[in-house]
């Protein structure tokens, strides 16, 4: 089966410029997770929907970065304009939440995108 | 606001020997706490979830413990090889956010031939 799927999984861009990262969770997982990971800050929750829906986005840095879910198999997470201190490892995870039962918190995760902002 | 802490960041022992990473966390109000492996360059793989109701879990060579009064888990690998070098972070779901899993550091494992 296949697992998270992320691209691209490195991106070198100038300041000033949009990055647009890609995301396609595992069939059938109805939630969906953006992290950034630095070595200063390690993993950080950005934003997560649940079937499609955006819950919670306090975690975005600020408005120089969106998220979108269109349907249940794709997602993207736009930063515009970039900055260097963008710089991170961002992944995506997917969940299974049932909705008749609790979540577990289980959580899949892609193979990130490596981003560089010069 | 909940802290996850793991110590030490970085360790290194024998093939053969047996590995104890430490994860703290402030608040004992959780559902459950995971441990998760990083090799470099890759995502995340969860190796162990245990649920706050409980004070185990075990996969193979691996097994898990939780003390959610104390606000600590241990993860053990029983006879440590090579393969199992990689970055070994823990992560808490707090009750009060349905979503945020909060991460620790991480420990980073070399297990040395």
């Amino acid at each position: 089966d296949a697992g998270v799927i992320q691209s691209p999984r490195h991106e070198v861009t100038e300041m000033g410029q949009e990055v647009t990262l890609r995301c396609k969770p595992i069939s059938g997982h109805n939630s969906l997770f953006w992290y950034r990971q630095t070595m200063m800050r390690g993993l950080e929750l950005l934003i997560y929907f649940n079937n499609n829906v955006p819950i919670d986005d306090s975690g975005m840095p600020e408005d120089r970065f969106s998220a979108k879910m269109p349907n249940a198999s794709f997602s993207t997470l736009k930063i515009q304009p970039s900055e260097p201190r963008d710089s991170a490892v961002y992944f995506c995870a997917s969940s299974l939440w049932p909705p008749d039962r609790e979540w577990t918190g289980e959580l899949f995760f892609g193979e990130g995108s490596r981003l560089t902002v010069l | 606001k909940q802290e996850v802490t793991q110590i030490p960041a970085a360790l290194s022992v024998p093939e053969g020997e047996n590995l104890v990473l430490n994860c703290s966390f402030t608040d004992s109000a959780i559902y459950n706490l995971q441990w998760f492996r990083q090799d470099p360059g890759k995502g995340l793989t969860s190796l162990l979830l245990i649920q706050s109701s409980q004070r185990e879990q075990t996969s193979g060579r691996l097994n898990a413990s939780l003390d959610k009064s104390s606000g600590r888990s241990t993860l053990y690998i029983a006879a440590s090889q090579p393969g199992d070098s990689a970055t070994y972070l823990c992560a808490v779901r707090p009750t009060d956010s349905w979503g945020k899993l909060q991460f620790g550091a991480g420990t980073q494992v070399v297990v040395t031939p």
